[in-house]
């Protein structure tokens, strides 16, 4: 079965500082996307950034990029230059073609000012 | 244009009561899925709907069932509530179900609580 770990039920940065959030994934496919999603506290899940497993490269969304590793099954996002608005849950989740989207239990970022 | 919206925002149900949540997909999207979020947890995949047909499930007993209308909108009745059925539940919707990298918009959620 398809399961997204993500290791650090929390996170703290300074603010302007660069913070990396791990996420690991287990399957067997070799077609699938992966996805990083964003809950502030007002609950509503936002698309932060996505990679299709056919790629090599990188996804690169401004101010956030992933480094994924399909060999090892990881898929960590990067956040630069941290703003206080970056502050919220954050979710990896997996998905296939035959498969529904899976998500992992989430890391709290914390922004200080 | 408006996104994905859900109601109710809160509601509150007794033990085997039965309650219905609505969900508008975002305009131009045919593809509305259904996941519960527990508190504290990541969302889990209840069901999607597509051509106002349940296209995969999820590991969610026959208690949850949901219906897609002709105009894409879609309902999530739950049966004989739990106090384990108290979360958010958040609806999802895009554009086709494949492929599978179209992006999911996500509405605000209703927050179920169970008592």
């Amino acid at each position: 079965a398809q399961t997204v770990t993500q290791s650090q039920p929390e996170m703290s940065v300074q603010e302007a500082e660069t913070v990396t959030l791990s996420c690991t994934y287990d399957t067997s496919e070799s077609d699938y996307y992966l996805f990083w999603y964003k809950q502030p506290p007002s609950r509503q899940m936002i698309l932060v950034i996505r990679q299709e497993a056919y790629k090599q490269q990188n996804a690169t969304e401004n101010r956030f990029s992933v480094n994924f590793q399909k060999a090892a099954k990881s898929f960590s996002l990067k956040i630069s230059d941290s703003q206080l608005g970056d502050a919220a849950m954050y979710f990896c989740a997996y998905r296939s073609a035959v498969n529904d989207m899976r998500f992992g239990a989430g890391t709290r970022l914390t922004v200080k000012p | 244009d408006a996104g994905v919206t859900q109601s109710p925002t809160h509601l509150i149900k007794t033990r085997g009561q039965q309650v219905t949540l609505r969900c508008s997909p975002k305009s131009g999207h045919d593809t509305v899925s259904w996941y519960q979020q527990a508190l504290g947890q990541g969302p889990q995949f209840i069901f999607q709907y597509y051509e106002e047909e349940e296209r995969q499930r999820g590991n969610f007993p026959d208690r949850f069932s949901g219906h897609q209308f002709p105009n894409y909108s879609s309902e999530l009745n739950v049966n004989a509530l739990l106090l384990g059925d108290s979360a958010l539940y958040l609806c999802a919707s895009s554009l086709d179900p494949e492929p599978s990298y179209n992006e999911q918009f996500f509405g605000p959620g209703t927050r179920l609580t169970v008592l």
